[in-house]
């Protein structure tokens, strides 16, 4: 099965960079994704990764090292805003071609002034 | 272009009733995934629905089942409602085949009585 890995709960202050770490064992990998989600609402999407190394994206970068099992989500220059859930989710490919994603438990993010 | 759609938006029942929530995929997407999402978790995968069939299932009882149009539409189906499926329903469109990302619609609230 699936088991995705990433802290419950993190704090940064307002213009610093923050690290959410996410880590992950499956089988059939192809790719991971970094979804945003503010309380009550439903996930957007940040990010991809299928291949090792690093996408920019404005502030937010993803990192993937598939031999390791690991990705982490860099925000930089925090806004108020960006005060959310971060949710880590691996898709997996299984005979037939289907796919499914699995989330982690979401990392809270606060940013405090 | 239209995201992805659910219908109610909230809706409230009492123990032992049954429900039906109400997808559309976002436009040009043919595979629809549904998750639960219980309060400070993660969605968990509940089913997935590729050519009017359920192609992958999660570890939900049958009292979860699911339908898919030929329009690529899809329902979701709880009987006999416990206290414990109270979450936030988000369905998901993505295409079978391809790198395309999963997108969310804004779930539907279902709180049980």
């Amino acid at each position: 099965g699936q088991n995705i890995d990433q802290p419950t709960e993190m704090t940064a202050t307002e213009g610093a960079i923050v690290q959410i770490n996410c880590t992950y064992q499956t089988s059939g990998f192809n790719g991971l994704f970094w979804y945003q989600q503010h309380a009550g609402e439903a996930p957007t999407f940040l990010s991809y990764n299928v291949l090792d190394g690093l996408e920019e994206k404005g502030r937010f970068s993803s990192f993937l090292s598939r031999s390791k099992g690991y990705s982490y989500l860099l925000l930089k220059e925090l806004q108020m805003k960006d005060s959310a859930s971060y949710l880590c989710a691996v898709r997996s490919r299984f005979s037939g071609g289907y796919q499914k994603v699995t989330f982690g438990i979401g990392t809270k993010l606060q940013v405090i002034p | 272009d239209a995201g992805v759609t659910q219908s109610p938006t909230h809706l409230i029942k009492t123990r032992g009733q049954q429900v039906t929530l109400r997808c559309s995929p976002k436009s040009g997407h043919d595979t629809v995934s549904w998750y639960q999402q219980a309060l400070g978790q993660g969605p968990q995968f509940i089913f997935q629905y590729y050519e009017e069939e359920e192609r992958q299932r999660g570890n939900f009882p049958d009292r979860f089942s699911g339908h898919q149009f030929p329009n690529y539409s899809s329902e979701l189906n709880v009987n006999a409602l416990l206290l414990g499926d109270s979450a936030l329903y988000l369905c998901a469109s993505s295409l079978r085949e391809g790198a395309d990302t999963q997108y969310f619609g804004p779930g539907t609230r279902l709180t049980v009585l």
